[in-house]
């Protein structure tokens, strides 16, 4: 079965540079997230879309700013990296399938980002 | 507003054993619940969900899953562990309203299997 694509896996980037983040959702699925794993931390909500509209915005920074496209893919664009940044960042797609939000979120592999 | 806890951030068992990982939430609103497990440098699996009905809930891999409300619990058990079970689990809640479908994480249990 299809799952969820990130790209890259791995990225290496400086201080005060920008980084874009793309999420390929599982085919038919209208909602998009992104979550931030940090090193030993839980994943934390940044952002939602559903149908290409944002739907909730959790704890993103300013200096980031994602999207959905009319092919439902993602892009999480973060600028002025700082060294913070450093995490692992899933994207997970739903369907709307009538149970609310009960219905399951598939994650992707993550992206995992090393600012230095 | 909604949280989760998880007790105990590392779990450590023989193979055979019954595990056990804790979850207790915190909703204004009716949850939905979901386990999920971690292998390193992996993404996140669902092993089973609570919605609505049952309250005992079977996932994958032999895990399962009560939801008891007056306790504000979703535990997880399997009652024998193997050792491809070693990996970090997550428990989380979601809810409606303003907050749809984004999901809240626990601090993650970390399980250890040993022979």
């Amino acid at each position: 079965a299809a799952g969820v694509i990130q790209s890259p896996r791995h990225l290496i980037k400086e201080k005060r540079e920008t980084a874009t983040l793309k999420c390929y959702p599982i085919p038919r699925h209208d909602t998009v997230y992104w979550y931030q794993q940090g090193p030993g931390q839980d994943p934390q909500f940044l952002i939602s879309f559903y149908e290409k509209m944002q739907s909730d915005k959790g704890s993103i920074p300013d200096r980031f700013s994602a999207q959905q496209f009319s092919d439902y893919h993602s892009e999480l664009n973060m600028s002025s990296l700082e060294l913070g940044d450093s995490a692992l960042y899933f994207c997970a797609s739903r369907i709307e399938g009538g149970g609310g939000a009960g219905d399951t979120q598939y994650f992707g592999p993550g992206t995992r980002l090393t600012v230095l | 507003a909604q949280s989760v806890t998880q007790l105990g951030s590392h779990v450590s068992v023989s193979e055979g054993a019954l595990v056990l990982l804790r979850c207790n939430y915190s909703s204004s609103v009716p949850p939905y619940l979901f386990w999920y497990v971690q292998y390193p440098n992996q993404g996140l699996q669902l092993l089973l969900k609570y919605t609505t009905g049952a309250t005992l809930v079977k996932g994958i891999n032999g895990f399962e899953a009560e939801f008891k409300k007056s306790e504000t619990s979703f535990h997880l058990t399997k009652p024998s562990a193997h050792m491809s079970d070693a990996a970090e689990y997550f428990c989380a809640v979601s809810a409606g309203g303003t907050s749809y479908g984004k999901l809240t994480f626990g601090q993650g249990t970390i399980l250890t299997v040993h022979p």
